[in-house]
């Protein structure tokens, strides 16, 4: 199985701040690689697919990045509607995903 | 537009069974895999299982094989998610989603959640 590692597992920033989150595969995932955006008491909501390829509707100033093993998603100016958890998910080999990044303020 | 609306929270003793139900509407429902993702309290994401209602096919996560059945009815779009042998460690939300599967793949819409709480 692909295991998916998050860091950090929380983080604390200002709205404004440039924000990255980092996502390493236990193996190459070939860019199959997404990342999610959870608020307390909601479903998940896909921001980005494909590594870098962002989902209809969401902001640009989401973004992602990455190959092989290991993948980012940056958020270029922090906003108040965007303190959640965050997940990346491997879908290469079944679906695995990370621990999950709490950004707060 | 795409709707998944999952029925509503759940309670059972350990050792019992629970069944889930995801309706989904806007989209051809044949065409796209559902996936089961759990979440146990203050806990992250685990994905369960996947169904093709085209053609029953099935995979599951090897941390529930055995005691999950995922099924479908394509004469109501609805989506199933039995789970058996419950105990305190099945509590959670449980999420239904669609898998986007043309040549990536990925949950693109989701429903709201279920609540199983498994208790004595």
């Amino acid at each position: 199985d692909i295991q998916m590692t998050q860091s950090p597992s929380s983080l604390s920033a200002s709205v404004g701040d440039r924000v990255t989150v980092t996502c390493r595969a236990s193996q190459d995932v070939n860019k199959y690689l997404n990342w999610y955006q959870q608020k307390p008491g909601k479903a998940p909501k896909l921001l980005i697919y494909a590594a870098s390829s962002l989902q209809s509707g969401v902001p640009s100033r989401f973004s992602g990045s990455g190959s092989g093993t290991d993948y980012t998603l940056t958020i270029s100016s922090l906003q108040p509607e965007d303190f959640a958890t965050y997940y990346c998910q491997q879908s290469y080999t079944s679906f695995t995903f990370g621990g999950g990044t709490k950004v707060e303020i | 537009q795409v709707h998944m609306v999952q029925s509503g929270a759940e309670v059972r003793r350990p050792g019992a069974s629970v069944k889930v139900s995801c309706q989904t509407s806007g989209y051809d429902f044949n065409t796209y895999s559902l996936a089961w993702v759990r979440q146990a309290p203050g806990q992250g994401l685990e994905w369960m299982g996947w169904i093709s209602p085209y053609n029953g096919n099935t995979k599951y996560a090897e941390a529930v094989q055995g005691r999950v059945t995922l099924t479908t009815d394509t004469s109501t779009n609805t989506a199933y998610m039995e789970l058996r042998s419950l105990t305190s460690d099945d509590t959670a939300v449980y999420y239904c989603a669609r898998e986007y599967n043309r040549g990536w793949y990925y949950f693109d819409f989701w429903g709201q959640g279920t609540l199983v709480s498994v208790s004595s």
